[in-house]
């Protein structure tokens, strides 16, 4: 079946540092895949998503590039802030076929400290 | 803006009760989903509904049940909670031939003592 695997946490950086998160999935077909965060205390948002190969989904200056050939996901950002602080979640989800679940990944809890 | 609530931020409940979470979304989804969320396991899917009265079990349905008599509400039952069932629960829904990303609720966090 489906999976995906995120690089362990947690992560601690300090603000304006360079953050690259992995992901891996594997997967049959062509998924689409986005990356959710999770801010404390709330349910997951919707941060970039990518639905095709070398689509590249970017949002709030986080990036994700869709690589089929390394079947990988990274999220990256060039300066983190302390407001990003928060658990980043990995996923891939398949057509209606499937019933459109979405497979995540263990997620990794972010840190940025001043 | 969707909008997924969830009846509860905090509940507590005692091994043996029958323990009801409710979730309702107000974009008029066909999909809606129940998650249980675990530190170093993500999220997992307890089940979900492609439209009223529809169920399917997603990875983890033992030791729950699920209705769905109204598009938007979706519940979660519980019917003997147990300690192991202590977790963060969370609802979603999207629209049925959208792009499959799903909107959240911002979660349950039930404690079984």
């Amino acid at each position: 079946g489906d999976s995906v695997t995120q690089m362990e946490g947690p992560v601690t950086l300090s603000e304006e540092a360079f953050l690259t998160i992995n992901c891996t999935y594997t997967a049959t077909g062509y998924p689409s895949l986005f990356w959710y965060v999770q801010y404390p205390g709330e349910g997951l948002q919707l941060l970039l998503k990518a639905t095709k190969a070398d689509d590249k989904g970017s949002n709030k200056g986080f990036e994700a590039t869709y690589r089929k050939e390394t079947t990988s996901f990274h999220l990256e950002k060039g300066s983190v802030q302390v407001s990003d602080s928060a658990v980043y979640f990995c996923a891939l989800g398949q057509g209606e076929t499937s019933g459109s679940r979405l497979t995540f990944g263990e997620g990794t809890q972010l840190t940025v400290n001043p | 803006d969707v909008k997924v609530t969830q009846s509860s931020r905090y509940l507590v409940k005692r091994t043996g009760e029958k323990v009801f979470l409710e979730c309702v979304q107000d974009m008029d989804h066909e999909n809606m989903f129940w998650y249980r969320q675990d530190p170093g396991l993500g999220l997992r899917l307890i089940y979900f509904s492609y439209d009223v009265k529809m169920k399917e079990k997603g990875d983890i349905p033992e030791g729950y049940s699920v209705s769905r008599e109204k598009k938007e509400r979706f519940s979660l039952i519980l019917e003997s909670a147990s300690t192991n069932q202590t977790s963060m629960y969370l609802c979603a829904s999207r629209h049925y031939g959208t792009p499959i990303e799903q909107y959240f609720g911002p979660g349950t966090r039930l404690t079984v003592t």
